[in-house]
């Protein structure tokens, strides 16, 4: 089974910083990474897959990079709105899926 | 516009079994494949069961193999899980959500999935 290792577990960020979440794959899993947003209370809401491809209707400050085994969701500059918690998923062994653990991201 | 609604969730007893209904609409249900995602109070996402769009092919995470069985009903656009033995460890907010793909150039065209609808998700409490 392929494990997904997200950090940090939970960061503290201002309105207007940059922020980073990295994920990592236990093994190669190629671009087969999405990444989901969760608030609280709310179902999540997909932001990218295929590492770097962004949803329609998704804010652009929304970035992901990486393939193989590391990757990397960037916020470019934090809005009020994006608050919540942010899920990374491997769709590698699709349909069978894997999510990783999350990263809280909360208002410092 | 799109939408998936889940329903059948409650408080059962170990042991027991619960039903959950999914309702799609906005959309041609059976071109699409469909997941289940649950997740326990305080915790994150794990992903319980896939059935393809006909039905034909399912797949489960290890925990529920034998206990819950994924279904639909292509005419009255709806999936369904039924759960049999319920533990304690099954207590969560269960999702349903939409398997969508597309093509993409990655040194060469290949699909990748993803889920990009997903439903307000129904509570199943089991506990005595």
């Amino acid at each position: 089974d392929i494990q997904m290792t997200q950090s940090p577990s939970s960061l503290s960020a201002s309105v207007g910083d940059r922020v980073t979440i990295t994920c990592r794959a236990s093994q190669s899993i190629s671009i087969y990474l999405n990444w989901f947003q969760q608030k609280p209370g709310k179902a999540p809401n997909l932001l990218i897959y295929a590492a770097s491809t962004l949803q329609s209707g998704v804010p652009s400050r929304f970035s992901g990079s990486g393939s193989g085994t590391d990757f990397t969701l960037t916020i470019s500059s934090l809005y009020p709105e994006d608050f919540a918690t942010y899920y990374c998923q491997q769709s590698y062994t699709s349909p069978q899926l894997t999510f990783g653990g999350g990263t809280k991201v909360e208002i410092e | 516009q799109m939408q998936l609604v889940e329903s059948g969730g409650g408080v059962v007893q170990p042991g027991r079994s619960l039903r959950l209904s999914c309702a799609a609409s906005g959309f041609t249900f059976n071109s699409y494949g469909m997941h289940w995602v649950r997740q326990a109070p305080g915790k994150g996402l794990e992903w319980v069961a896939f059935i393809s769009n006909d039905g034909s092919n399912k797949y489960y995470v290890d925990s529920v193999r034998g206990r819950f069985t994924i279904s639909r009903d292509n005419s009255k656009n709806t999936l369904y899980l039924q759960m049999n033995s319920l533990r304690a460890e099954d207590t969560a907010v269960y999702y349903c959500a939409r398997d969508q793909k597309s093509l993409v150039f990655e040194g060469g065209y290949s699909y990748f999935y993803y889920m990009d609808v997903w439903g307000k998700g129904t509570t199943v409490t089991v506990s005595s």
